[in-house]
């Protein structure tokens, strides 16, 4: 199966920062990843997929990058609502995989 | 608007079946050219891909659960279905029910992300 690797684990930082997450997939992916966003007892909520494509009613603040093995995710200016833990999906290859998640916490 | 709802049993003893349904509503899993999946979630393991199904019962299993997981539809009630045989505390987690999309306007995936989920339902394995 396919490991990913998110970093950091988590960052603190303040409201109107530029945050950019890592991904880095064990084997070439092409550009199957996707990000999501989870706040505490509820379900994760698709952000990114296609590496670089934004969801459907995401603010334009996300965005991602990367193929291959490496991705990124960045938040251009954080909000107050953006504090939460973000995970990368792998779906090039079955069985899907996601990486381990970043918890973004205010500074 | 679509909307996913997990339910079953809350507790479940040692070396029994945990079973699960999910309830879709705004769409129709007979009709829709999407998988449906399952993925269930630890504090120590993190999110894991459990299976996906298609309505024609074609189903798709991550080989860590492969021996223990069953994946079902019933069209009739438009719902779809975890059965996961023989567990243990390790099983004990907030398990979600998904649609799965695996083409953009630019590429198809054999794989899929999940765009819509259900809330999550909490099991827990205790005797």
């Amino acid at each position: 199966a396919i490991q990913l690797t998110q970093s950091p684990s988590s960052l603190s930082a303040s409201v109107g920062d530029r945050v950019t997450i890592t991904c880095r997939a064990s084997q070439g992916i092409n550009s199957g990843l996707g990000w999501y966003q989870q706040k505490s007892g509820k379900a994760p909520k698709l952000l990114i997929y296609d590496a670089s494509s934004l969801e459907s009613g995401v603010p334009s603040r996300f965005s991602g990058s990367g193929s291959g093995t490496e991705f990124t995710l960045t938040i251009s200016s954080l909000q107050p609502e953006d504090f939460a833990t973000y995970y990368c999906q792998q779906f090039n290859t079955l069985p899907l995989t996601f990486g381990g998640g970043t918890t973004v916490e205010i500074k | 608007q679509l909307q996913l709802q997990e339910s079953g049993p809350g507790l479940v003893k040692p070396s029994e079946t945990l079973s699960l349904t999910c309830t879709v509503s705004g769409d129709s899993i007979s009709r829709s050219s999407h998988y449906w999946g399952w993925i269930r979630q630890t504090p120590g393991k993190g999110l894991e891909w459990i299976g996906n199904i298609y309505f024609s019962d074609t189903t798709e299993y991550n080989p860590s659960f492969e021996s223990r997981a069953t994946i079902s539809v019933d069209s009739s009630k438009n719902q779809f279905s975890l059965k996961i045989h023989s567990v243990t505390a390790a099983d004990t987690a907030r398990y979600f029910c998904a649609r799965r999309e695996d083409c953009s306007s630019a590429n198809c995936y054999i794989g899929g992300w999940f765009g819509s989920w259900g809330q999550g339902f909490l099991v827990s394995v205790s005797a």
